[in-house]
């Protein structure tokens, strides 16, 4: 197992696009979590999985985010209508217990 | 308000120096954890600690939760130039109805050669 796979690494996107980003867990972490992180900031939550079921949603998440983790294992992240704010690192992290693995992130940039 | 404040926000020293980075809180958390994030890359945990009080050590690195188990800190003996990063601490909190991780903003550490 390689660790947390995250695709792509990074995106530009014209403002108004849709993205879809794409995480691999380690295969016997249950939970998924995915995160945005801007500069100088440490992690936000967005939303959290537990096997296929997402069990959690940030209420910062507007309803143009969107997130899936079908069969248990992949999980994808949809941004609709992309802004300019939506510019930030999107982390992807997997656990069992304590302690998450982070995957490289995905960077977008909303032009 | 940051639910863990963490100090210095910047810090920047000579290589073979010493040095602490702080992680506070009003509130008591049952563990806290320390991760290292290097530019365009995701957070790598360092260590958890669970008990107050407790101190762990990582090679040069070492870890205290305080007895409280409000605060910890992190110290590095004889800074090297690939401990560069930012240094992140969280730990879960009920809020919500729910445990989140609640993360601080990071210690930016440059060590320079």
């Amino acid at each position: 197992d390689t660790g947390v796979s995250q695709n792509p690494r990074h995106k530009i996107t014209k403002r108004g696009q849709n993205v879809t980003f794409r995480c691999d867990p380690i295969s016997e972490h249950n939970r998924l979590y995915w995160y945005r992180q801007t500069l100088g900031q440490g992690p936000e939550f967005l939303t959290y999985f537990q096997n296929e079921a997402q069990l959690e949603k940030s209420r910062l998440l507007s309803d143009r985010f969107s997130a899936e983790r079908p069969k248990g294992s992949f999980s994808t992240l949809e941004i609709q209508r992309t802004e300019q704010g939506d510019s930030a690192m999107y982390l992807c992290a997997s656990s069992i217990t304590e302690g998450y693995t982070f995957g490289s992130g995905t960077r977008l940039t909303v032009v | 308000t940051q639910l863990l404040e963490q100090s210095p926000q910047f810090l920047s020293i000579q290589e073979g120096e010493n040095l602490t980075v702080y992680c506070n809180s009003s509130s008591v958390f049952s563990s806290l954890q320390w991760y290292r994030q290097e530019p365009g890359e995701g957070p790598v945990l360092l260590v958890t600690v669970v008990t107050g009080g407790e101190v762990k050590k990582l090679k040069r690195l070492t870890f205290q939760f305080g007895d409280a188990r409000k605060d910890s800190s992190l110290h590095i003996t004889a800074a090297q130039p690939g401990d560069t990063g930012l240094y992140l601490c969280a730990g879960p909190l009920f809020m919500d109805s729910n445990y989140q991780l609640i993360w601080g903003a990071g210690t930016k550490l440059i060590i320079k050669p």
